[in-house]
């Protein structure tokens, strides 16, 4: 019963260094998303993907780059971290965008950028 | 534009009374659904109730209720029976028909005094 899972939980980077953060959702949920939360802010959409090879652009997408090889996983990379980066970062999924599908999330990737 | 407003930022409430987290919306789109989720401090997002915009009764699940006022652009959540447990983060959502995406209101924090 995973439902969506992130790697890592945690990670600390120095600023310039690079990273992947991997989403794997097994519920066969075409629509897969990436935000970040910070204190104050709720959550921001950084990219979402409507199906396998696709990506979008959300609210907060600079810096960051997505992919969507399989259905079933999300990538997040960042090709050089910022201390501006640092936050939790949530992949969610959902099954359509019938608006009563609600998005489920992974327990979330905590990112320190020193 | 889709705006979700959560004014408060705390709320503190004596275990076993009822309680009611507001959120107001601004959308133009006579189609869309309303979504909340808990945040615990363990920081998992949990979805809880969902409203649409066309259904003609208030949510309800379990000791979750949607006090959903169209005129009035409102969807707040009623917590009947409050439990330690329900000490969280709250956050309310909304999505517009056909979007894929969904906005995230500021989040507002309960807590369940013994």
């Amino acid at each position: 019963n995973a439902g969506v899972t992130q790697t890592p939980k945690f990670r600390v980077l120095k600023t310039g260094q690079s990273m992947t953060l991997l989403c794997a959702q097994d519920m066969n949920h075409e629509y897969m998303y990436w935000y970040r939360q910070d204190p104050g802010m709720g959550l921001r959409l950084i990219h979402y993907s409507v199906g396998e090879g696709t990506t979008a652009k959300g609210e907060v997408p600079d810096g960051y780059n997505v992919s969507r090889l399989k259905k079933q996983n999300f990538l997040l990379g960042l090709e050089s971290a910022a201390p501006s980066q640092t936050s939790v970062y949530f992949c969610a999924s959902s099954y359509s965008v019938n608006s009563n599908q609600p998005q489920h999330f992974g327990d979330g990737t905590r990112l320190s950028i020193l | 534009a889709q705006k979700i407003t959560q004014t408060q930022p705390g709320m503190f409430v004596q275990e076993k009374e009822a309680v009611t987290l507001d959120c107001t919306y601004d959308t133009s789109d006579p189609s869309y659904g309303l979504f909340w989720y808990k945040q615990p401090s363990s920081g998992e997002m949990i979805f809880l109730i969902y409203q649409g915009s066309y259904d003609q009764q208030n949510a309800t699940e379990g000791r979750y209720s949607l006090n959903f006022q169209k005129a009035r652009k409102s969807a707040n959540l009623v917590i009947s029976a409050s439990q330690l447990g329900d000490s969280a983060m709250y956050f309310c959502a909304m999505r517009e028909g056909g979007s894929e995406k969904l906005v995230f209101g500021k989040g507002m924090k309960l807590t369940v005094n013994p």
